[in-house]
């Protein structure tokens, strides 16, 4: 197993300038999350998805945008990248435990390599 | 809405001496779980240990230890004996009841050298 794997990674931009970061991850997971990293500062969170089709805000989501057609696969777009997206981005999967009138647990999430990118 | 502190920017340890990693966290759930990741220099995440809200016994893995403590908020984390290759940023990072998003801390880098 790949576990989850993220698209490109290293990417410079401009200003302006829009782009793509896929995210895979082969564990059938119904969770799945963005992250982005800057120094000082941890992981703040972008966006997350609870299943194929839905996609939620998250801490930092201005200048963002995502999708999940397929369980699989969540996209984070950038439609006019700013200097102030430098940053590493890092997709991650996760999965919950109980049903419906049980107690839901949530588990370990699982990250990928990470995206390093610099806006000019 | 959920906080978690990492007081220490970096510790510094010469390798056989124990290092701890302090964590202080802030939630209004009653469940709620806890976890530990590791950075290493290449940059990934490594999942090291969750901790639910429910359960306070401490754990032992190896050179590594965790002390829970509910009435303190605190999640620390020790390195006996370190080893160079522990050199590393270790984030605290929280969960609540709402689809697992986990709220980090800002990280502490240890670096241990021979």
């Amino acid at each position: 197993n790949a576990g989850v794997t993220q698209t490109p990674k290293f990417r410079v931009l401009k200003t302006g300038q829009s782009m793509t970061l896929l995210c895979a991850q082969d564990m059938n997971h119904e969770y799945m999350y963005w992250y982005r990293q800057d120094p000082g500062m941890g992981l703040r969170l972008i966006h997350y998805s609870v299943g194929e089709g839905t996609t939620a805000k998250g801490e930092v989501p201005d200048g963002y945008n995502v999708s999940r057609l397929k369980k699989q696969n969540f996209l984070l777009g950038l439609e006019s990248a700013a200097p102030s997206q430098t940053s590493v981005y890092f997709c991650a999967s996760s999965y919950s435990k109980g049903t419906s009138g049980e107690i839901i647990t949530y588990n370990e999430q699982f990250f990928g390599p990470g995206t390093r990118l610099t806006v000019l | 809405a959920q906080k978690v502190t990492q007081a220490q920017t970096e510790i510094s340890v010469v390798e056989k001496e124990d290092v701890t990693l302090d964590c202080v966290y802030e939630t209004r759930d009653t469940t709620y779980y806890l976890f530990w990741y590791k950075q290493p220099p290449s940059g990934e995440l490594v999942f090291l240990i969750r901790r639910n809200s429910f359960d306070e016994q401490n754990e032992i893995s190896g050179r590594y230890s965790w002390n829970f403590q509910k009435s303190t908020s605190s999640f620390n984390f020790t390195i006996t004996a370190s080893q160079v290759v522990d050199s590393a940023v270790y984030f605290c990072a929280l969960s609540g009841r709402s689809w697992g998003k986990l709220q980090f801390g800002a990280g502490t880098q240890v670096v241990v050298t021979p």
